[in-house]
């Protein structure tokens, strides 16, 4: 399978506790995404990263978020101090970047959906 | 700011033809994308327009008209693995390629 992948796809912690997650992208990606989706809502997004560098961060992502993308390759998103209000879906995308390119179109992995207790 | 419309629920026929709209205003604009989910699943790709006009793609086409911050996803032939949410996407200027999503349309194909 050739596509992004992210783990776990589901995860239940208590109010508090740290949580982190996984997500390998598409592997000649250079770029990589997370957003966070909440129910009837779209993805809004949280940070990206071009190769190892992190470049932008939403103001979404509070002190309690941090991503790494250590190597370049695959990424993870930790939660620090867990809270109810960060239960959603957590969704990681990939794309690959090239000057003058078409449509750099990011695809998206399956999600890890947190609830929080 | 930024701010991207589309219709909450929309629901067509099997074998008709349906349009979703779009409407955007973001404080930059480098492409507009279509992505399909199925509930619980993750967003696929459908459709990109970056310059006015039609691009087809099989049963699916997408309109843009970047004067009027408008598009729409034009759906025919519907089949009931249709039945979807259908969301909307500006890509932001800058080179970041970071993408605004509006709240989706969720689309209901009936027998």
């Amino acid at each position: 399978d050739t596509g992004v992948s992210q783990n776990p796809r589901h995860k239940i912690t208590k109010r508090g506790q740290n949580v982190t997650f996984r997500c390998d992208p598409i592997s000649e990606h250079n770029r990589l995404y997370w957003y966070r989706q909440t129910l009837g809502q779209g993805p809004e997004f949280l940070t990206y990263f071009q190769n190892e560098a992190q470049l932008e961060k939403s103001r979404l992502l509070s002190d309690r978020f941090s991503a790494e993308r250590p190597k370049g390759s695959f990424s993870t998103l930790e939660i620090q101090r867990t809270e109810q209000g960060d239960s959603a879906m957590y969704l990681c995308a990939s794309s690959l970047f090239y000057p003058r390119g078409v449509g750099n179109e990011q695809f998206f992995g399956p999600g890890t959906r947190l609830t929080v207790l | 700011g930024q701010n991207i419309d589309q219709p909450t629920e929309m629901t067509a026929t099997e074998g008709a033809i349906v349009q979703i709209n779009c409407t955007y205003q973001t404080s930059g604009f480098n492409g507009l994308f279509w992505y399909q989910q199925h509930a619980g699943e993750a967003p696929t790709f459908l459709s990109y327009n970056v310059l006015d006009g039609l691009e087809e793609k099989g049963r699916f086409s997408s309109f843009l008209s970047r004067s009027k911050g408008y598009s729409y996803l034009l759906l025919k032939e519907l089949q009931m693995k249709d039945s979807a949410s259908y969301l909307c996407a500006v890509r932001s200027s800058g080179g970041y390629n970071k993408l605004i999503f509006g709240a989706g349309t969720r689309l209901a194909v009936h027998p």
